[in-house]
């Protein structure tokens, strides 16, 4: 079936030092993928998605390129702000079934 | 804002209580969700509507029970929960037609079941 994985956190950068979190998937056929982030004591936002081969999406600027050949969707970010403090969820759609399938996020703390 | 509105935001109860959750979505989107998020566990799906039908249920126990009146609102009755039940509870939303698209989710009710 349809799996999503992440790079186990916490992830801990001082402010305007670069992101990467990684994401890899498993799916059968030509999934959408996407990145959510949760906020402190929220729920989780859409931050960026991609539906096809080598689509990048953006937002924020975070970016992630669907990468088919290597089946990855890394998030990236050149310079992150303390208010980047949050959880990132990976996910993928288009499998089997109605709902996403989400990886286990990743706690990403930014230090001034 | 994302378009997904949850009441009540916090909820306190006793074992023996009944209560209920409450979703509505403002988007005009045809099928709705139910997730549960417990600290240091994935995202678990309760329940999917599509169309306001019961499409999916995962092996949820009977303590929760669903209802979908029409395709705004959603709701997670509760009754006789258990400590491990404490959680926060997320509502999404998205639209369906022949492919799945992005779930827009609201802010969560916080459980704590004592």
């Amino acid at each position: 079936g349809n799996s999503v994985t992440q790079m186990e956190g916490p992830v801990t950068l001082s402010e305007e030092a670069f992101l990467t979190i990684n994401c890899t998937y498993t799916a059968t056929g030509y999934p959408s993928l996407f990145w959510y982030v949760q906020y402190p004591g929220e729920g989780l936002q859409l931050l960026l998605k991609a539906t096809k081969a080598d689509d990048k999406g953006s937002n924020k600027g975070f970016e992630a390129t669907y990468r088919k050949e290597t089946t990855s969707f890394h998030l990236e970010k050149g310079s992150v702000q303390v208010s980047d403090s949050a959880v990132y969820f990976c996910a993928l759609s288009g499998g089997s079934g109605y709902a996403l399938n989400f990886g286990k996020g990743t706690s990403l703390l930014v230090t001034p | 804002e994302t378009g997904v509105t949850q009441t009540p935001r916090h909820l306190v109860m006793g074992m023996t209580n009944k209560k209920s959750l409450k979703c509505e979505q403002h988007l005009g989107h045809n099928a709705m969700y139910w997730y549960k998020q417990s600290a240091k566990k994935p995202l678990e799906l309760m329940f999917v509507y599509s169309l306001e039908e019961r499409v999916e249920n995962n092996s949820v126990p009977s303590r929760f029970s669903p209802e979908c009146p029409n395709s705004s609102h959603l709701f997670l009755h509760l009754h006789t929960l258990q400590p491990e039940d404490s959680a926060l509870y997320l509502c999404a939303s998205s639209q369906n037609n022949n492919y799945f698209y992005e779930q827009y989710f609201g802010p969560g009710t916080r459980l704590t079941v004592t």
